[in-house]
């Protein structure tokens, strides 16, 4: 079964620090782009972060460039999510994403995703 | 940056026609898809490649994509597809390419 499962959310203080995981299954990971995705409480989908199957090419959002990082252990089949200097804003669930066929694609799996809470 | 404008609900009677659109700056030349999201739950791949459909979801989901229009059109609309809609699109064309998701549809089954 192609599953994906997220952990290492919970609470922080504003400029804290956080890492996302996510454990992949079912696939042949390193064949495929990932994604980060977020939703904020009550709000809609935001696209954060990409990363080709090799980890050789990253995308970001403008809200999270310069502070998130996305990484990939292959080896490991997991999707990593460094979250810097975090801020009220980024307070989300955190889903990973699978694309479908090629890179730049739908996403065709989902995680059940990861609380993220920024406060004080 | 590219914008994805979707209306914010949309009602519909079981049995009818639903249909959700998605504005962008010539989408047409895009791919757009579609994902299903119920309160709670992860969202679901509906549409892929503007109108093609991932195994085990019914033909009642459609799509097209035409002009600075895509549109996602549920047929013989059911009590179980209440939930939100979001579209979604690769934008290639800024100095910063990314996933862009619409705002968000939700479907209402009156």
């Amino acid at each position: 079964e192609v599953q994906l499962v997220e952990s290492g959310g919970g609470l922080v203080q504003p400029g804290g620090s956080l890492r996302l995981s996510c454990a992949a299954s079912g696939f042949t990971f390193s064949s495929y782009a990932m994604s980060w995705v977020r939703q904020a409480p009550g709000k809609g989908l935001e696209w954060v972060s990409a990363i080709s199957g090799s980890g050789g090419s990253t995308y970001y959002a403008d809200s999270v460039k310069g502070r998130f990082t996305i990484s990939r252990d292959n080896s490991k089949n997991t999707l990593y999510l460094q979250m810097n200097s975090l801020r009220a804003e980024d307070t989300a669930v955190y889903y990973c994403a699978k694309d479908a066929f090629a890179e730049n694609d739908a996403f065709d799996i989902w995680g059940q995703g990861t609380m993220v809470t920024v406060s004080s | 940056s590219y914008v994805l404008t979707q209306p914010p609900s949309v009602s519909v009677a079981p049995g009818k026609t639903a249909r959700i659109t998605c504005g962008g700056n010539n989408i047409g030349s895009k791919s757009v898809h579609w994902y299903q999201q119920k309160p709670g739950q992860a969202p679901v791949l509906v549409i892929y490649y503007d109108s093609d459909r991932p195994s085990g979801i019914p033909e009642r989901f459609s799509g097209s994509n035409s002009g600075n229009t895509a549109t996602l059109t549920i047929s013989r609309v059911e009590a179980g597809d209440e939930a939100d809609y979001y579209c979604q699109v690769w934008d290639s064309s800024s100095d910063h390419p990314g996933y862009v998701f619409g705002t968000g549809t939700k479907v209402t089954v009156l």
